[in-house]
C-alpha cells in the first residue's frame, strides 16, 4: 500500500520568510496530492492540491510542486505571516485503491 | 451551510462500554471516512465508504465498525472501547474518490 513521509515534524520561521515541507510517497500509480492546514483545535482544511498530470501551482502565497520520477511533492509558503501557524499535512491519493494517505504533520510556527 | 456534523464533541467513558459517533454530511457526497489523529502518527483511516451500503477497511480498522445505510449518515461505533482508542476522531466526505475530503469538527474521545 502507500506509504506517504512528511518532512520536518517541526518548522519555525520569522514573519516573512518562507517555508518548505517536503513529502514522499511510495505508490508510483497514485495521482492526486493534496495538502491540509490545520489550526490549533480546529478541523483540517484543503489549502491546495495537485495532480500528477501538473509539475506545478500556485495559488497567492501557497505553491506546490510534484516530482513525479523522484515520488516527492513539496508546500512552499512565501513571505509567511503568524496565522500560517498551524500543522499541514500531506495526502496522496491512488484512485485505483480509493484510499486517501496522510503524512505525519508538520508544526509550522512564524514568530513575528 | 455545507457541512459534517459530528456527534458528540468530547466524550469519556470506559473500557467495555460500546458507543456510537454519528457523522452526518448535507452535501450529498457519496465517499465518507472515518480517521484517527494521535500525535505524531498523522491522520490514519479508519474505514471508508464508496457508497451506500459499500464500506471496507482504511489503515486501523481494529476494534471499529461503521454502516452506511443512508447517503448521509456514517457512523462510527466501538462495540468495546479499550484505551488504545483514545483519540480523536475526524469524520469526512467527499464528491467521489478523488474530491475534497470535507472533514467534521473532530470528536474527542477519552476510553478509561
Amino acid at each position: 500500500g502507500e506509504n506517504v513521509e512528511q518532512h520536518p515534524s517541526t518548522l519555525s520561521v520569522q514573519e516573512g520568510d518562507s517555508a518548505v515541507i517536503k513529502c514522499t510517497y511510495s505508490d508510483s500509480a497514485s495521482n492526486y496530492f493534496p495538502w491540509y492546514k490545520q489550526e490549533l483545535g480546529k478541523r483540517p482544511q484543503l489549502i491546495i492540491d495537485i495532480r500528477s498530470n501538473v509539475g506545478e501551482k500556485k495559488d497567492q502565497r501557497i505553491a506546490v510542486t510534484l516530482n513525479k520520477t523522484a515520488k516527492h511533492f513539496s508546500l512552499h509558503i512565501t513571505e509567511t505571516q503568524p496565522e500560517d501557524s498551524a500543522v499541514y499535512f500531506c495526502a496522496a491519493l491512488n484512485t485505483g485503491f480509493q484510499k486517501l494517505v496522510f503524512g505525519t504533520g508538520t508544526r509550522l510556527l512564524v514568530s513575528p | 451551510e455545507a457541512q459534517v456534523t459530528q456527534n458528540p464533541r468530547y466524550l469519556i467513558t470506559v473500557t467495555g462500554k460500546k458507543l456510537t459517533v454519528t457523522c452526518s454530511q448535507n452535501m450529498n457526497h457519496e465517499y465518507m471516512s472515518w480517521y484517527r489523529q494521535d500525535p505524531g502518527l498523522g491522520l490514519r483511516q479508519i474505514y471508508y465508504s464508496m457508497n451506500v451500503e459499500v464500506t471496507d477497511k482504511g489503515d486501523v480498522p481494529e476494534g471499529y465498525k461503521v454502516s452506511r445505510k443512508e447517503k448521509r449518515n456514517f457512523p462510527l461505533i466501538l462495540e468495546s472501547p479499550s484505551p488504545n482508542q483514545t483519540s480523536l476522531y475526524f469524520c469526512a466526505s467527499s464528491l467521489g474518490r478523488a474530491g475534497i475530503q470535507h472533514f467534521g469538527d473532530g470528536t474527542r474521545l477519552s476510553i478509561l
